[in-house]
């Protein structure tokens, strides 16, 4: 199975920040990688798709890049909203896989 | 409008068996794969396992972790997708998921979950 390591596992930032977030495969997965938000009491909120695809809706500071192993999601300025935990997967091949999560706190 | 509503949620005992539903509206039903991914409270995502359409022979897998346990089958007729629980444990007790997986945009919806207990 692909294991997906996620760092940090927090972090503490105040608005208007730079935030990334890494995520590593065990093994190659190519572009196959999702990152999603989730708030409290919320299902997750599909961010970006395909390692660096904006999803419809998504504002234009969530970022992603990567491809093969390595791959981040950068956040250019935070935003109130966006102080929330965030998870990568892989769907390269089942089983499909999430991150730890990273969760984002106000400073 | 896209929706995916999640029922059949609740306390069951450890041993037993539920059965949930995940109905779908505002898309092509049919077409698309569903995937089921449960959340222990305060703990991470974690993928349960998932159906593919007709056009995919309607092929199953699922997470080590229920395989053998979970059983999700389909029926495209009402738009419904099932996830079937059996010999549950506590470790089971999460807020299960389901969500969509069209080609190209995987993902893109999902439930409002519905919480299992597994306790006695």
């Amino acid at each position: 199975d692909i294991q997906m390591t996620q760092s940090p596992s927090s972090l503490s930032a105040s608005v208007g920040d730079r935030v990334t977030i890494t995520c590593r495969a065990s093994q190659s997965i190519s572009s196959s990688l999702n990152w999603y938000q989730q708030k409290p009491g919320k299902a997750p909120k599909l961010l970006i798709y395909a390692a660096s695809s904006l999803q419809s809706g998504v504002p234009s500071r969530f970022s992603g890049s990567g491809s093969g192993t390595d791959f981040t999601l950068t956040i250019s300025s935070l935003q109130p909203e966006d102080f929330a935990t965030y998870y990568c997967q892989h769907i390269y091949r089942t089983p499909l896989t999430f991150g730890g999560g990273t969760k984002v706190e106000i400073k | 409008e896209v929706q995916l509503v999640e029922s059949g949620g609740g306390l069951v005992q450890p041993g037993g068996s539920l059965k949930l539903s995940c109905a779908a509206s505002g898309f092509t039903f049919s077409g698309s794969a569903i995937h089921w991914v449960r959340q222990a409270s305060g703990k991470g995502l974690e993928w349960v396992g998932r159906i593919r359409s007709k056009a995919n022979n309607y092929a199953t897998a699922y997470a080590a972790s229920v395989e053998g346990k979970f059983t999700i089958s389909r029926d495209d007729s009402k738009n419904t997708a099932y996830l079937q629980m059996n010999s549950l444990k506590t470790e089971d007790t999460a807020v299960y998921y389901c969500t969509r997986h069209e080609v190209g945009v995987p993902f893109d919806y999902w439930g409002q979950g519905t919480l299992v207990t597994v306790s006695s």
